[in-house]
């Protein structure tokens, strides 16, 4: 079965250019993740999707950033204008439910990430 | 607010040796907690998780992890390492069955022949 795919594995951009960066979720999974990784922050979420509808965006920085989810089996994360502290890794998550407990099937399932550079 | 702290950014052990990373978590009611591991370019994984049943937590690739109340603590051993171990692990917390992760700032594993 394919995991979560991500494109582009790596980006290098300008400053004040438009980055969107993508997602395709693994078959099934209802729950859709964006987490951005850092040296000074660690993992830190971003915004997570149930069904296509976005429910936390709390962790998203400020307005420069956007993310849809069109359908159950894309998303993308969007950077509009980027600057140089948009530097990181961005994961794309999914799992099949919201639930961590043992009863539940609940884990993250992680792309293998796109890295940004914004010179 | 729940959050976990790893101690150690970097730990180096010789390939047979003991594994110890070390996680506490800060939660006024017994959380659920996690390690996830990644390898080199890849995304992160489940290694194990601690969801309120047995205190010792047996996880993929030999790994195993002790819920420890008292300490606040979620410590991740192995007995032996072995080089293909060599990645970054991070411990995880939640504070109920379905409130988002949140995650230590990682430890990376060194294993040295």
């Amino acid at each position: 079965d394919a995991g979560v795919i991500q494109s582009p594995r790596h980006e290098v951009t300008e400053m004040g250019q438009e980055v969107t960066l993508r997602c395709k979720p693994i078959s099934g999974h209802d729950y859709l993740f964006w987490y951005r990784q850092t040296m000074m922050r660690g993992l830190e979420l971003l915004i997570y999707f149930n069904n296509n509808v976005p429910i936390d965006d709390s962790g998203m920085p400020e307005d420069r950033f956007s993310a849809k989810m069109p359908n159950a089996s894309f998303s993308t994360l969007k950077i509009q204008p980027s600057e140089p502290r948009d530097s990181a890794v961005y994961f794309c998550a999914s799992s099949p439910e919201y639930r961590w407990d043992r009863q539940s099937t609940g884990e993250l399932f992680f792309g293998e990430g796109s890295r940004l550079t914004v010179l | 607010a729940q959050s976990v702290t790893q101690l150690g950014s970097h730990v180096s052990v010789s390939e047979g040796a003991l594994v110890l990373l070390r996680c506490n978590y800060s939660s006024s009611v017994p959380p659920y907690l996690f390690w996830y591991v990644q390898y080199p370019n890849q995304g992160l994984q489940l290694l194990l998780k601690y969801t309120s049943a047995a205190t010792l937590v047996k996880g993929i690739n030999g790994f195993e992890a002790e819920f420890k109340k008292s300490e606040t603590s979620f410590h991740l051993t192995k007995p032996s390492a072995h080089m293909s171990d060599a990645a970054e692990y991070f411990c995880a917390v939640s504070l109920s069955g379905n409130t988002p992760l949140v995650f230590g700032k990682g430890t990376r594993l060194s294993v040295i022949a």
